[in-house]
């Protein structure tokens, strides 16, 4: 089963616009991520937010994380070309050193040249 | 490039088979996680490998099992194969005991049909 669910599903926006995408989660979190996959490759990390945190950037990315409400949101502004892709969201679970991550469904984003 | 590698990229069974999945760590990570991605879904864990032993499996039956090696390299091994074990088998390291135990490194995944 997925911890987390994104929403949309898919999107589809022009280049240049901004890319919204949410995630909620059902368990208590030590921090959440959000992963970017190329068709048929590999994940890659994007950003990482804990759990006392609220809102951190990276580049175009702007992540915010509501532990009260259970979900967060992945913004990507002035999209371009090269950001279609799947985007996923994923939670640290447990409390070893060696912490288990849970992925979401991802949001398919397109984006219209 | 996260220099972690899998091999092979892509495989064909048939139901029944056996097979086996390997994967290489980059380079000072201790911990080895194992995905299975369906078409269209998100990557379901399968289990984690951290100094050698299993810390924490997903829900898959038994016959997915693995290993991991003194020099952190692993394999994922399925027996008696179903047609829905079709999909793509993604590895990840990560260095657990720091800060940033739980940013994964991926490799590119092995595609594995079965017919």
């Amino acid at each position: 089963s997925q911890q987390g669910e994104e929403d949309p599903q898919a999107l589809s926006i022009q280049e240049g616009e901004n890319a919204t995408m949410n995630c909620s989660y059902k368990t208590s979190i030590n921090n959440l991520q959000w992963y970017r996959q190329n068709s048929g490759r590999g994940l890659v990390h994007l950003i990482l937010i804990r759990s006392n945190e609220r809102e951190k950037h990276s580049g175009r990315l702007r992540v915010t994380l509501d532990t009260s409400k259970k979900s967060s949101s992945l913004l990507i502004t002035a999209s371009r070309a090269a950001d279609t892709a799947s985007y996923f969201c994923a939670t640290a679970v447990g409390y070893s050193s060696a912490s288990k991550i849970i992925f979401g469904s991802g949001t398919r984003l397109s984006i219209r040249p | 490039e996260t220099g972690v590698t899998q091999s092979p990229t892509h495989l064909i069974k048939t139901r029944g088979q056996q097979v086996t999945l390997r994967c290489s760590s980059q380079s000072g990570h201790n911990t080895v996680s194992w995905y299975q991605q369906a078409l269209g879904q998100g990557p379901q864990f399968i289990f984690q490998y951290y100094r050698e032993e299993e810390n924490g499996r997903g829900n898959f039956p038994p016959r997915f099992s693995g290993l991991q090696f003194p020099n952190y390299s692993s394999e994922l091994n399925v027996n008696a194969l179903e047609l829905d074990d079709s999909a793509l088998y993604l590895c990840a390291s990560s260095l657990a005991g720091t800060d940033n135990n739980e940013k994964l490194f991926f490799g590119s995944g092995t595609q594995l049909s079965v017919l």
